[in-house]
């Protein structure tokens, strides 16, 4: 099956560490991604990463991926009232370009 | 290089009455992927066509079709709308390497 989920909502203050949370089930695939969204707009694709690598930083973010519990976060550092927004995990599964949205988490930066 | 383009952004219609919208992906991407957002159900996945012919299909009824042009252009129709179908419509680009950028959406509204 192909069911991503997410917890709905985190709340932070701002200079804090975010984590969001991402559980996936198809083992089959090979990308998984992390977006972000912001009020009226569209999906912005933040990073990714390969099903065979555990870890993966881009500046503020850090993803990483647990492959036996299929288990996917994403570390925001110093988070900032810009990232507030809804971030969703999505996979990919078997090399096909149809992608499976975990059903997103708000996350509110509080000044 | 221009980023993915949807038209319209924002379009009203009456229930029974057929939609069509456009989607331009990114210059090169020969891929174009549509997702349906809404409150209830999240992001779901409609279809995805790589160079005029439908690849992938998601659980959609058939009032929901698409085309794709030779010059990588999209288009989704949406024929006897009902309530439900009031939706943001997500278009997504990609060379088809699973990378996927995309547009700001349309926001249909079925009165």
């Amino acid at each position: 099956g192909e069911d991503v989920e997410q917890s709905l909502f985190l709340s932070v203050r701002e200079g804090d560490s975010s984590v969001i949370n991402c559980t996936y089930t198809d083992s089959s695939s090979t990308y998984l991604y992390w977006y972000k969204q912001e009020p009226g707009a569209g999906l912005q694709l933040l990073t990714y990463i390969f099903s065979n690598m555990d870890m993966k930083q881009d500046q503020r973010l850090t993803v990483l991926l647990n492959k036996k519990d299929k288990h996917l976060s994403l570390r925001i550092a110093d988070t900032q009232t810009g990232d507030s927004a809804i971030y969703f995990c999505a996979e990919i599964p078997g090399g096909y370009q149809k992608v499976t949205f975990g059903t997103g988490t708000k996350l509110q930066v509080i000044p | 290089k221009a980023g993915v383009t949807q038209t319209p952004r924002y379009l009203i219609k009456t229930r029974g009455q057929q939609v069509t919208l456009s989607c331009s992906p990114i210059s090169g991407h020969r891929s174009v992927s549509w997702y349906q957002q809404t409150p209830g159900q999240g992001l779901q996945f409609l279809f995805e066509y790589f160079s005029e012919t439908q690849r992938n299909k998601g659980n959609f009824p058939g009032r929901f079709s698409g085309r794709q042009f030779s010059n990588s252009r999209s288009e989704m129709n949406v024929s006897t709308l009902e309530l439900g179908d009031s939706a943001l419509y997500l278009c997504a680009s990609s060379q088809g390497n699973n990378e996927q950028f995309f547009g700001p959406g349309t926001r249909l509204t079925v009165l």
